[in-house]
């Protein structure tokens, strides 16, 4: 079945150490996203791509960095200049160009916990 | 920049009660409107878009019409059930711009039996 696999689904991290959380999607679509949930405040934009090996910062990306250096794997690494890392992290894709209604395809979510 | 503001909750309902949940937004363009929905530990699916002025979008008994002129895409249902008890949010795509999506904050919906 085709769609986008967020692993590990839940991650727990002490202060101080990186963590990387992987998003694999066999949809062949060209863009992928990193968006943070927190209760109350939906959801915000971390990073994107739209090509492989160029990406942009979105609204909230001090403290992460990506890669895309596959078409279908855009994986997120939490630094530990992240200040609050504690959060639920969503990955999605979508196709660009013609036929592109603006819709997102996520995956199911990596619940990260730092200790 | 774009924004969407969507009615605050939590909201609670009796079942085959009607569910009316506000959504306003501010755009430079002409973007996509969309409602997911997210069920407890879960990402999130589409319920419903709709790509231009006038249109609605519909599925599992839910609704909702792109209205230009009050810059707003309510969604409503008619019967809530028990099942429809999830967050909810509001979001547009400008797709001529950076094509990302920009979401409400969310309104968490509970429907009692």
């Amino acid at each position: 079945d085709g769609g986008i696999t967020q692993s590990p689904k839940y991650l727990f991290r002490k202060e101080g150490q990186n963590v990387t959380l992987s998003c694999e999607q066999n949809l062949n679509h060209d863009a992928m996203y990193w968006y943070r949930q927190d209760p109350g405040q939906g959801l915000r934009l971390i990073y994107y791509s739209h090509i492989v090996n160029d990406f942009q910062k979105g609204d909230i990306a001090e403290g992460y960095s990506v890669s895309r250096e596959k078409k279908e794997s855009f994986p997120l690494t939490v630094t530990s200049a992240q200040k609050n890392p504690t959060a639920f992290y969503l990955c999605a894709s979508s196709i660009l160009g013609g036929g592109n209604t603006g819709e997102l395809f996520f995956g199911e979510g990596s619940r990260l916990t730092v200790l | 920049g774009d924004s969407v503001t969507q009615m605050e909750g939590p909201v609670t309902l009796s079942e085959e009660a009607f569910l009316t949940i506000n959504c306003t937004y501010t755009a430079t363009g002409y973007p996509s409107l969309f409602w997911y929905v997210q069920y407890p530990g879960e990402g999130l699916q589409l319920l419903l878009k709709a790509t231009k002025a006038d249109d609605k979008g519909s599925n599992k008994g839910f609704e909702a019409t792109y209205r230009k002129e009050t810059t707003s895409f309510h969604l409503e249902k008619g019967s809530v059930q028990v099942s429809d008890s999830a967050v909810y949010f509001c979001a547009l795509n400008e797709i001529q711009g950076a094509q990302k999506l920009v979401f409400g904050q969310g309104t968490r919906l509970t429907i009692n039996p």
